[in-house]
């Protein structure tokens, strides 16, 4: 069975300049998340999804950080304008549904010079 | 919310040695306790999980203890081997409903040969 997909695996931009990240969980997976994290740290939380309706987006800074999952499938995760604190690596997880394991990808790291 | 305390940050060990890491959380609610394993460059990857319905989980090496009056839980290694070596977060969670999990800052485990 395929894993949660990402991509790009690494990206590099100057401050003020936009990212877009995407991912695509494991098929048949209801719940997709977006984590950030930042070197040193666990992982924690910026968006939730059930099917294409938001959970959870109490930790994500709206002013810069948007995501959608329109068909209730793929998700892409934007920042724009990025700010250097915004360096990290962004997490993608999906699980069968609200409640169960939660399986990682493989990670989008992000440098913002 | 949720605070997850893990220590220590760094553990080293030799070869066949044992390694425990120990997490304490706050929310007495919280209910499902999730442990991950994190290889340089790679996402999270879930190594074992207990339910607070039960006192000790093994698996193989591994294994996991819940004190839940003291809200502590601690992960167990024995016969530690080189391709231990990782990052090892724990993280809570009510497991239930909408309730998704807080991560611990992590343990970077290294095994000597």
């Amino acid at each position: 069975e395929a894993g949660v997909a990402q991509s790009p695996r690494y990206k590099i931009i100057e401050k003020r300049q936009s990212v877009a990240f995407w991912c695509n969980p494991i098929s048949g997976h209801a719940t997709l998340y977006w984590y950030q994290q930042i070197l040193g740290q666990g992982p924690k939380l910026l968006i939730q999804f059930q099917n294409n309706g938001v959970v959870d987006d109490s930790q994500l800074p709206k002013d810069r950080f948007s995501a959608e999952r329109l068909k209730g499938v793929d998700s892409t995760l934007k920042i724009q304008p990025a700010k250097l604190e915004d360096s990290a690596v962004y997490l993608c997880a999906s699980s069968l549904d609200l409640g169960n394991t939660i399986y990682f990808g493989e990670g989008s790291w992000l440098t913002v010079v | 919310g949720e605070n997850v305390e893990q220590h220590p940050s760094t553990l080293s060990v030799q070869e066949g040695d044992s390694a425990v890491i120990k997490c304490t959380y706050s929310d007495s609610a919280s209910n499902y306790f999730p442990w991950y394993k994190q290889e340089l460059g790679k996402g999270p990857q879930l190594i074992i999980d207990i339910r607070s319905n039960v006192g000790e989980k093994k698996d193989q090496r591994i294994a996991v203890t819940l004190n839940k009056t003291a809200k502590h839980f601690s992960l167990h290694i024995t016969e530690t081997q080189p391709e231990d070596s990782a990052v090892y977060f724990c993280a809570a969670s009510k497991y239930s409903g909408y309730s998704t999990l807080t991560f611990g800052k992590g343990t970077m485990l290294l095994v000597s040969p």
